[in-house]
């Protein structure tokens, strides 16, 4: 089954307009992590937030956990056009032990 | 800030050959990964590493694959003869605790291009 599915699978906005990403799992989860990664290159870590939690803060970051809905958010505030790239969410689900699940990622462009 | 470094950052190799990727995890992690995104498609776990053995592998894991922490620093990725297929961008990642605080940091991979 699929894990970590993200919508939309693209966003365009203009620098300066907020940014939200979908992702919906389907099993029960320890973590939840979102990774950013500009094209061909490396997965960086944003953000991760515990089973536990229901929504966390970093910078411009805002990410929220429903795990009655299986589903989390990512949003960018005041986004630029450095944030230009693709995000993913990954959850770390119990079922499977420790590894991460990806999710297929949403592109996102920022326009200057 | 410690990093995960990944050498070679481009494999070129032909068909039916053997590779090794390397990677440096965070000094003081312990639990050790590999994953690898086919270009287009999503991330996907190839096995996880702990305590000197294999505690999860994933079926893209099979014979043709393994790994090896030959000493206190390096992780090392063996696909012993590769296929076309194997073509993928190869990330390394590392976590210190394991459970809800199972943050990864990953490295920034290896493209490893099958002719």
């Amino acid at each position: 089954s699929q894990q970590g599915e993200e919508d939309p699978q693209a966003l365009s906005i203009q620098e300066g307009e907020n940014a939200t990403m979908n992702c919906s799992y389907k099993t029960s989860i320890n973590n939840l992590q979102w990774y950013r990664q500009n094209s061909g290159r490396g997965l960086v870590h944003l953000i991760l937030i515990r089973s536990n939690e229901r929504e966390k803060h970093s910078g411009r970051l805002r990410v929220t956990l429903d795990t009655s809905k299986k589903s989390s958010s990512l949003l960018i505030t005041a986004s630029r056009a450095a944030d230009t790239a693709s995000y993913f969410c990954a959850t770390d689900a119990r079922e499977y032990g420790n590894k991460l699940v990806f999710g297929a990622g949403t592109i996102l462009r920022v326009k200057s | 800030e410690p990093e995960v470094t990944q050498t070679p950052s481009h494999q070129v190799t032909q068909m039916g050959q053997e590779v090794i990727l390397r990677c440096v995890p965070i000094s003081n992690h312990l639990y050790f990964y590999w994953y690898r995104q086919i270009l287009g498609q999503k991330v996907e776990f190839l096995v996880s590493f702990y305590n000197n053995e294999i505690s999860e592998k994933s079926e893209i894991f099979d014979d043709q694959f393994s790994v090896e922490r030959p000493d206190g620093s390096n992780f090392t990725l063996k696909i012993r003869s590769t296929k076309l297929e194997d073509s993928a961008m190869y990330f390394c990642a590392s976590t210190r605790l394991a459970g809800v605080n199972n943050e990864q940091f990953f490295g920034p991979g290896t493209r490893l291009t099958v002719l």
